[in-house]
């Protein structure tokens, strides 16, 4: 069956402009994580939706962050006034039986 | 200390030979780990989880875990140049849902 999906793959952003990244997780699946990968690092943990409700959202790193789930399954990762330090790539994970199965990833770069 | 420590490497082992890839976690608590594969440019791939001290076998792949010892290893049989990629370490610490990753190991297979 289809996998986890993600849009757009690639984002350049000017500095200061507002972002929105897209998951589709597996049909079905409950549980939906967002993590942000540097260069070189593994994944780091931003929030986790299980359904529509934000259970965690210890990860984000400012509140420039902000994510939603409003129908418990496609999800939305917003980022305001995007700055350097925001370039990586976002990870989008959906979870059935303890395994997480990662999309392909939204690689961004802010200029 | 990281919550989840693995040597960057590269370690590199030549074609048909075993690779050995370790990984310490300071969460004493955890109960879930797992080994993803990820290459160059691609999203992490599930390779093994584990739950239990002892070792899991699933074809050329051996995933061995030690609580006491708060250690978890991966090992790669008959090595293959396909193999060559990062593997990431992740562990569900206690009460967590979400996954704390190392930085990973990167693995070269010799031809």
């Amino acid at each position: 069956g289809a996998g986890v999906s993600q849009s757009p793959r690639y984002k350049v952003a000017k500095r200061g402009q507002d972002v929105a990244l897209r998951c589709d997780p597996i049909s079905g699946h409950v549980s939906l994580f967002w993590y942000q990968q540097a260069l070189g690092q593994g994944p780091e943990f931003l929030t986790y939706f299980q359904n529509e409700a934000q259970l965690d959202k210890s990860g984000l790193p400012s509140d420039r962050f902000f994510a939603e789930r409003p129908e418990g399954s496609v999800s939305t990762l917003k980022i305001q006034r995007t700055q350097q330090e925001d370039s990586a790539v976002y990870l989008c994970a959906s979870e059935s039986q303890e395994t997480q199965y990662f999309g392909p990833g939204t690689r961004l770069l802010v200029l | 200390q990281k919550e989840v420590e693995q040597n960057s490497g590269p370690l590199s082992v030549p074609e048909g030979a075993i690779a050995s890839l370790n990984c310490t976690y300071s969460d004493r608590g955890s109960q879930s780990f797992f080994w993803y594969r990820q290459y160059s440019g691609k999203s992490p791939e599930l390779i093994m989880s584990i739950y239990s001290n002892g070792d899991k076998e699933d074809g050329r792949f051996t995933a061995q875990l030690n609580k006491a010892s708060q250690y978890v290893s991966l090992l790669i049989r008959d090595s293959q140049p396909s193999d060559s990629a990062t593997y990431l370490c992740a562990v569900k610490g206690t009460g967590r849902r979400a996954l704390t990753f190392g930085s990973g190991t990167r693995l070269q297979v010799q031809p």
